[in-house]
């Protein structure tokens, strides 16, 4: 069984702090990580996909990292607001025989206090 | 807004019920994913529809079935319900079948209640 594990769980920072969370993830037979923020009643939403190992990508203030050899991406966010409170999941896109889907991870599910 | 819309938002039923939730994708994506997330888990994939056809299974129960229409619309069947089904079931939808590098835009989520 594929297992994505994120951490932490959750995370309670003030405004203006810099944050960054983890995402592991099986590295053999990689192919993609996703990440998606997810707000509070609201729906997932993509911030990223990454590929190739060392990758980093950035949008705004969130960039994240990705190294495939040894299985885990990092997210940061700089100067952290109010407005980025929201649970961050990772996602890894697996092959089984002819079929590939994402596997989740639980999220981080972080918290900025103005 | 992700263009993505899911049919209800809320529906609470009984044990043993069976449930029909709709979800109608992006104009112009023609992949519709299926995903359950209950408390304490992750997003899981439940099943993927391409194009009206069957493209990739998870871990959907027999009691769940799926399919897509010609007009793309998807609809996720649920039946014999149990209170373990209680969950939010997420749709979304991408343009293309693969979906290694293709961003899932996600609908509101239709959360059902099992008492």
């Amino acid at each position: 069984i594929l297992n994505v594990e994120q951490s932490p769980q959750s995370l309670h920072v003030q405004e203006g702090d810099s944050t960054n969370f983890t995402c592991s993830f099986p590295s053999s037979n990689f192919y993609a990580l996703h990440w998606y923020r997810w707000e509070t009643a609201k729906s997932p939403e993509a911030l990223f996909v990454m590929t190739l190992n060392g990758d980093e990508k950035k949008k705004g203030r969130i960039s994240a990292t990705l190294n495939t050899k040894e299985g885990y991406s990092y997210l940061y966010i700089k100067g952290s607001q109010p407005e980025d409170s929201a649970t961050y999941l990772c996602a890894s896109f697996v092959y089984g025989g002819s079929q590939g889907n994402l596997i989740f991870g639980k999220g981080t599910k972080l918290s900025v206090k103005p | 807004d992700s263009g993505v819309t899911q049919t209800p938002k809320h529906l609470i039923t009984a044990t043993g019920q069976r449930v029909t939730l709709r979800c109608s994708p992006r104009s112009g994506d023609l992949s519709v994913y299926w995903y359950q997330q209950s408390l304490d888990q992750g997003l899981q994939f439940l099943i993927q529809y391409y194009n009206g056809e069957e493209r990739a299974k998870g871990n959907i129960l027999e009691r769940f079935s799926a399919q897509q229409f010609p007009d793309l619309h998807s609809e996720l069947n649920l039946s014999s319900l149990e209170l373990g089904d209680s969950a939010l079931y997420f749709c979304a939808s991408s343009v293309a079948p693969s979906g290694v590098l293709e961003t899932q835009y996600f609908g509101p989520g239709t959360r059902l209640l099992v008492l």
